[in-house]
């Protein structure tokens, strides 16, 4: 009964390849998001939609397009996928998109790239 | 610009010792401080969160953390480490609708 699920766990493709990552949370949140952790292991803020609506959209490359169908799902696609794309993608949500709400992760993408 | 220090990298504590990660702040305002936690392989956890009222805040798992303004720290605490604790462990500062993390804190449990 997962609250915030992400598919896959693992990702291991070529550079060029075109990717997605799916993102679906039954907390019934008004908003999502994704985080990007480095090799590092540091977390940043890449994009956040409340209610299938872009409010947060960091200095991201358009490579990436966050695509919500509705306020349950935000699916994370990337183009042309670069080395450097290799990471951990955090899924979360939260109640609402006030400041100060408590965040829900999922528990992450390994995404790997040749 | 808000961010958020976490100056220890990796620290390791004995089984039964306390523990204290510190967090230092840079935010504008009052700011909402939170402590996560990530075990290997898994997201991250809200342990505590602090935005206004008492300064020492408790947390799931036995944590507390202290609000000092006059440090613009958020130290996160623990009277007495098990083994379970060890984990990478996050300061955040809520910016808006998103957190600013910090680098994080390792924390090694030895027996």
């Amino acid at each position: 009964d997962t609250a915030v699920s992400q598919t896959p766990k693992y990702l291991v493709t070529q550079m060029g390849n075109d990717k997605s990552i799916k993102c679906e949370q039954n907390l019934g949140h008004d908003t999502m998001y994704w985080y990007k952790q480095d090799s590092k292991k540091f977390l940043k803020i890449m994009f956040s939609y409340n209610n299938k609506e872009l409010i947060i959209n960091e200095t991201v490359p358009n490579r990436f397009s966050p695509k919500s169908p509705d306020k349950a799902h935000l699916n994370l696609h990337i183009n042309s996928l670069e080395l450097g794309d290799s990471a951990v993608y955090f899924c979360a949500s939260s109640q609402g998109d006030r400041e100060g709400e408590k965040l829900f992760f999922g528990s992450g993408t390994q995404l790997s790239v040749l | 610009a808000q961010s958020v220090t976490q100056p220890d990298i990796h620290i390791t504590v004995s089984e039964g010792a306390s523990l204290e990660l510190r967090c230092n702040y840079s935010y504008g305002a009052t700011p909402y401080l939170f402590w996560y936690v990530q075990s290997p392989g898994q997201g991250l956890q809200l342990l505590l969160k602090y935005f206004s009222g008492d300064t020492l805040v408790q947390g799931i798992k036995g944590f507390e953390a202290e609000f000092k303004r006059s440090q613009s720290s958020f130290n996160l605490r623990k009277p007495s480490v098990h083994w379970s604790d060890a984990a990478e462990y996050f300061c955040a500062v809520g910016s808006g609708t998103a957190l600013i993390f910090g680098k994080g804190t390792t924390l090694s449990v030895s027996s």
